[in-house]
């Protein structure tokens, strides 16, 4: 069972468009989710993190929409630049369950960005 | 500040050969440590993780052992390779498990033939 979502599988935006990528989850212990960004060949990179409590955390261009009730998240990056073609994943966490420190992480999401 | 380093950058290895991959962790003490398995093109799966020295939990099982003989020092192995191993393996560390925020070294890319 996937309990971590993520969609679209592929986005193609153009460059200074924002690109919207899509999570949703089942467990409803998840309270912390990391979006890591991975380019090929290279280990994933902390992208930008909330936490349940919040439902928005902004850093620059990057910006976490968080609907509780939903199980639902968003990624947006506005202004997307070609540089941000790279694969993006979310993932999340529980502060109680019986594997700590386990992040369960979706499928990703290919971004290109096209200049 | 921090770094990560994983060993080999990359392995081609036959079937039914052992294998040894490694992770040393600098400029943190004590790092909750993790090893990750991520087929090409897809998501990230945790196989291991460890909170202290000696101690190693799995996470799924894949034929495959970890080690933590250091504090700094994390080790995958198996005795004998399967053609599903290939992948890209990944170490990562944290300060405080799940709860903070995991940070991925640049990974070992494995070809089992």
């Amino acid at each position: 069972q996937q309990q971590v979502r993520q969609s679209p599988q592929s986005l193609t935006v153009w460059e200074g468009e924002t690109a919207i990528l899509n999570c949703s989850y089942e467990n409803s212990a998840f309270d912390y989710f990391p979006w890591y960004q991975q380019f090929p060949g290279e280990g994933p990179a902390l992208l930008i993190a909330i936490r349940s409590v919040s439902d928005k955390k902004e850093d620059g261009r990057f910006t976490i929409f968080f609907n509780k009730r939903e199980k639902k998240l968003s990624l947006h990056i506005t202004d997307s630049q070609p540089g941000d073609s790279a694969t993006y994943f979310c993932a999340a966490s529980a502060r109680t369950g019986a594997n700590t420190g386990k992040l369960t992480f979706g499928h990703g999401t290919i971004l290109r960005v096209h200049p | 500040a921090q770094t990560i380093h994983q060993w080999p950058v990359a392995e081609i290895k036959a079937v039914g050969s052992p294998l040894s991959l490694g992770c040393t962790i600098k400029g943190k003490s004590s790092p909750n440590l993790y090893w990750y398995w991520q087929a090409t093109g897809g998501t990230l799966q945790q196989l291991f993780y460890s909170i202290t020295v000696g101690q190693v939990e799995s996470v799924v099982q894949l034929n495959l052992s970890a080690s933590r003989p250091k504090d700094d020092q994390f080790i995958l192995s198996t005795e004998k390779l399967l053609l599903s191993h290939s992948g890209f393996y990944l170490c990562a560390w944290s300060l405080l498990g799940g709860r903070d925020t995991q940070y991925f070294g640049p990974g070992t890319r494995l070809l089992v033939l």
